[in-house]
């Protein structure tokens, strides 16, 4: 049972180029959301979904897209990558009350 | 709206200090309140939770009580330990038509010296 995995670790991108993250969970959870760390501001919620085909925003959507084609799988896309989206990003899941996260993606953007 | 605030750190203490970390919320009605860690190069654990006021949630000698009358979730630990050095996180759940989120206060970085 791995939980809930995520690649890469580190990425480094120039501005104004697209990537996936990549987020997996092998619990079975209907629940999955995606959230940036930013210091002296905690976790702020990007998106999350709530089953398969199911997508909504949360606080800090702008620059970022999400599908959720499985119930495992939540990739998480940067269309065009801009400095201020340098942050570490975590992908959580939760069935219940409990939210369970990923190792995080640590992403940079010059 | 919903929001969490705890003290800034960074907190350093000795090997066996009491450490507190405040923490306290603004919400409507009555949210579960969560106290997460992550230690350096990972990603958050949940350390312990409480679902209603007067909850005393515990875990690894932390203990923190969900107080209703303060709006406060304060985290304690009698003793603490080099292996405690890490950021805490406070954060109440806020439950959603599906679902629920977690909203977050900024972390608070622990050091403990031996």
């Amino acid at each position: 049972n791995a939980g809930v995995t995520q690649t890469p670790k580190f990425q480094v991108l120039k501005t104004g180029q697209s990537m996936t993250l990549q987020c997996a969970q092998d619990m079975n959870h209907e629940y999955m959301s995606w959230y940036r760390q930013d210091p002296g501001m905690g976790l702020r919620l990007i998106h999350y979904s709530v089953g398969a085909g199911i997508t909504d925003q949360g606080e800090v959507p702008n620059g970022y897209n999400v599908s959720r084609s499985t119930t495992e799988d939540f990739p998480l896309r940067l269309l065009s990558a801009a400095p201020s989206q340098t942050s570490v990003y975590f992908c959580a899941s939760h069935q219940g009350i409990e939210q369970f996260f990923g190792p995080g993606t640590r992403l940079t953007v010059l | 709206g919903d929001s969490v605030t705890q003290m800034e750190g960074p907190v350093t203490l000795s090997e066996e200090a009491f450490l507190t970390i405040n923490c306290t919320y603004t919400a409507t009605g009555y949210p579960s309140l969560f106290w997460y860690v992550q230690y350096p190069g990972e990603g958050l654990q949940l350390l312990l939770k409480a679902t209603k006021a007067d909850d005393k949630g515990s875990n690894k000698g932390f203990e923190a009580t969900y107080r209703k009358e303060t709006t406060s979730f304060h985290l304690e630990k009698g003793s603490v330990q080099v292996s405690d050095s890490a950021v805490y996180f406070c954060a109440l759940r806020i439950s959603m038509e599906y679902g629920n989120k977690l909203v977050f206060g900024a972390g608070t970085i622990l050091r403990v010296k031996s």
